[in-house]
């Protein structure tokens, strides 16, 4: 069975600091990957997808992720963080199968500091 | 493309009350998903439709929860004799019939029993 680990249910950072959001896998085939970010009172928005193509994904808003097999992680990144960046984060795996649904982790609560 | 969209956003109601919610999906995605998100959890998977066809249900949708997809158009998610346990974000999500496991999300309808 798929699932999902993300150390760190809260990080904080200051504004233009690096950003770096844990998530560890587990997959009993070639996994398909996400992160999604979750705004106050919103529902999810897709910020970038790994699927078995290039292993350095870049995904919107300047973040991106580096999936490593042999450390079945896929931690998402951003070189510079923003105030608007504040936000839950969540990392997904597709369960595969027929009904494809997604497996979420239990998030990461992201506070930029001025 | 308008998005999925979900209806009430917010709905506040007494325990024991049956409540409806309404997901409409971005109109050419065939697959429909429901999850339920509690506060400091990711979203947890409750059921999927493939057109009309409900093929998956979790273990979490007890027998009060009911969903449906007539027509494979929108679908409505029933819950009744609500408990104050049934507090959360029920969110919608849809994909298109192809194998990316990319889901899309609605904002959410926020449920609170009291």
């Amino acid at each position: 069975a798929q699932s999902v680990t993300q150390l760190g249910s809260h990080v904080s950072v200051s504004e233009g600091a690096l950003v770096l959001l844990r998530c560890n896998y587990s997959s009993s085939v070639p996994p398909y990957l996400f992160w999604y970010v979750q705004y106050p009172n919103q529902g999810l928005q897709l910020l970038l997808k790994y699927t078995s193509a290039a292993t350095l994904v870049k995904g919107i808003n300047g973040f991106e992720a580096e999936f490593k097999k042999s450390e079945t992680s896929f931690h998402l990144t951003k070189p510079s963080a923003h105030m608007s960046d504040a936000a839950e984060y969540f990392c997904a795996v597709s369960g595969g199968g027929a009904t494809n649904k997604l497996i979420f982790g239990t998030g990461t609560l992201l506070a930029v500091q001025p | 493309d308008t998005g999925v969209s979900q209806d009430p956003r917010h709905k506040i109601t007494k325990r024991g009350q049956n409540v409806t919610f309404r997901c409409d999906p971005i109109s050419e995605h065939n697959r429909l998903y429901w999850y339920r998100q509690t506060l400091g959890q990711g979203p947890e998977f409750l059921t999927y439709f493939q057109n009309e066809a409900q093929l998956e249900k979790s273990r979490l949708l007890s027998d009060r929860f009911s969903a449906e997809r007539p027509k494979g158009s929108f679908s409505t998610l029933e819950i009744q004799r609500t408990e104050q346990g049934d507090s959360a974000m029920y969110l919608c999500a849809s994909s298109p019939d192809r194998d990316t496991g990319e889901l899309f999300f609605g904002e959410g309808s926020r449920l609170t029993v009291l």
